[in-house]
Formats: C-alpha cells, sequence, structure tokens
C-alpha cells in the first residue's frame, strides 16, 4: 500500500524557474528516496536520505526531511524543459522490512 | 555495465492464459522487489525478496506469484490474467550492507508493459 501523498499533484512552471514538490508520509522511516520518471519510461533514481539527516544535495537538486513533521520537499532549481516528468517519494518503514513505497507522485511541466 | 534487465520489454497474453515476466540483475544485490504500476499512477509494491526469504504485500493477489531461483534472476508469474492486471510491471533490486543491514537506494529495470487481450 502506498505510504506517502505528494503535493502538488501537478506543476507548470517556466523554464529557469525554481520547482519544489512535497512528499508526505504516515510511519516512521529509516530512508526516504525521490524517483523521476519520464512518460511511459523506467525510474530514475535521484537521492536517497536517512532518517537522521536533513538536507542533501545533488547538482540542482535540494532534498530536505523533517521527521517530525514526516515530510520531505525536493527542490529543482533553475528547471530545464528536460525537467519535465513525474517525480515520486518512495519510504520505507522503520523496524518492519526492506520495502519501499511510493507516493502518489507530481507531475512537473517546464515550459521552455 | 551492472543493471536491471527486464525481458521481454512488452509482453501480450489473452485473458486467463498464464505468463511470466523475467528479471535479472548484475549488480548482486541481496533484494529484490516487483511493481506494478498503472497508467498515471503510483508504483505499487507486490512482493520483494530479501535473499531467498519472500516476503509478500497483504493487499497483492493470490494471481501473482514470484520465484527467485538465484541471486540474480526473479519471476513474476500471473496465473490467469484479468483485463486489470495489463500494467508496466518493474523489476528492482536494492542490498543491504552491516550489522544492522542498512538498506541502500534502489535500481530499476526498464519495465514490462503487460496487455491482456
Amino acid at each position: 500500500s502506498q505510504q506517502g501523498e505528494e503535493d502538488p499533484q501537478a506543476l507548470s512552471i517556466q523554464e529557469g524557474e525554481n520547482a519544489t514538490m512535497n512528499c508526505s508520509y504516515k510511519t516512521s522511516i529509516n530512508n526516504l528516496q525521490w524517483y523521476r520518471q519520464n512518460s511511459g519510461r523506467g525510474l530514475v533514481h535521484l537521492i536517497l536520505i536517512r532518517s537522521n539527516e536533513r538536507e542533501k544535495h545533488s547538482g540542482r537538486l535540494r532534498v530536505t526531511l523533517d521527521t517530525s513533521k514526516k515530510s520531505s520537499s525536493l527542490l529543482i532549481t533553475a528547471s530545464r524543459a528536460a525537467d519535465t516528468a513525474s517525480y515520486f517519494c518512495a519510504t520505507d518503514r522503520r523496524f518492519t522490512g526492506n520495502q519501499f513505497y511510493f507516493g502518489t507522485g507530481t507531475s512537473l511541466t517546464v515550459i521552455p | 555495465d551492472a543493471m536491471v534487465i527486464q525481458n521481454p520489454r512488452y509482453q501480450v497474453t489473452q485473458f486467463g492464459k498464464p505468463v511470466t515476466l523475467s528479471c535479472s540483475q548484475t549488480l548482486n544485490h541481496n533484494v529484490m522487489y516487483w511493481y506494478q504500476q498503472k497508467s498515471s499512477q503510483a508504483p505499487k509494491l507486490l512482493f520483494h525478496y530479501y535473499d531467498k526469504d519472500f516476503n509478500n504485500e497483504a493487499d497483492t493477489p493470490d494471481n501473482f506469484q514470484s520465484r527467485r531461483p538465484n541471486t540474480s534472476f526473479c519471476f513474476l508469474d500471473i496465473r490467469s490474467p484479468g483485463l486489470g492486471d495489463a500494467a508496466m510491471y518493474l523489476c528492482a533490486t536494492s542490498r543491504t550492507t552491516g550489522e544492522g543491514a542498512r538498506l541502500h537506494e534502489q535500481y530499476f529495470g526498464p519495465g514490462t508493459r503487460l496487455t491482456v487481450t
């Protein structure tokens, strides 16, 4: 079953702007991952952040994690048309095995 | 390159006719997962293997079975496909390390798109 929800469901921005997506989850976690999926394609891993971490960066991506609020955000800076995709968070569940459950996803459109 | 491979990429089967999807990995990861993804939805976890231990999700229909004969290969068997089983099926791997079995990121294959006629 799904662990999280993402907000907004859809986001449309101009090229060069920043895009922020949020993920909220229900139970305590060890790890949270962010993925990108282009239409009809496979999932590309972006960042994994652990429960004892608060922020991670990778290129134009910045991920934050607030375990007290059970939420995470993904910031894409200086967006490009090629960033157009669906973005998903996936979380495991603390103490209950090695499963990763996906959130509902955010569909991002970057307008050139 | 180390990777996750799924065959076939596209599979067409008839209603009620058993079908098997395959996944192989060269990453030597000890955890393997099968997800079902329907159009415009999030991937839904069906089950996973931790080494040889099979872990089913409570809401996975009995129609779906899995086999993992060795570390590298994992199969998804759909015993009697219905029209509602048409979807993209994604295989993923991960690894655990250290005394606490720390879980690492998942790597996904390209998926098999299943059509049921």
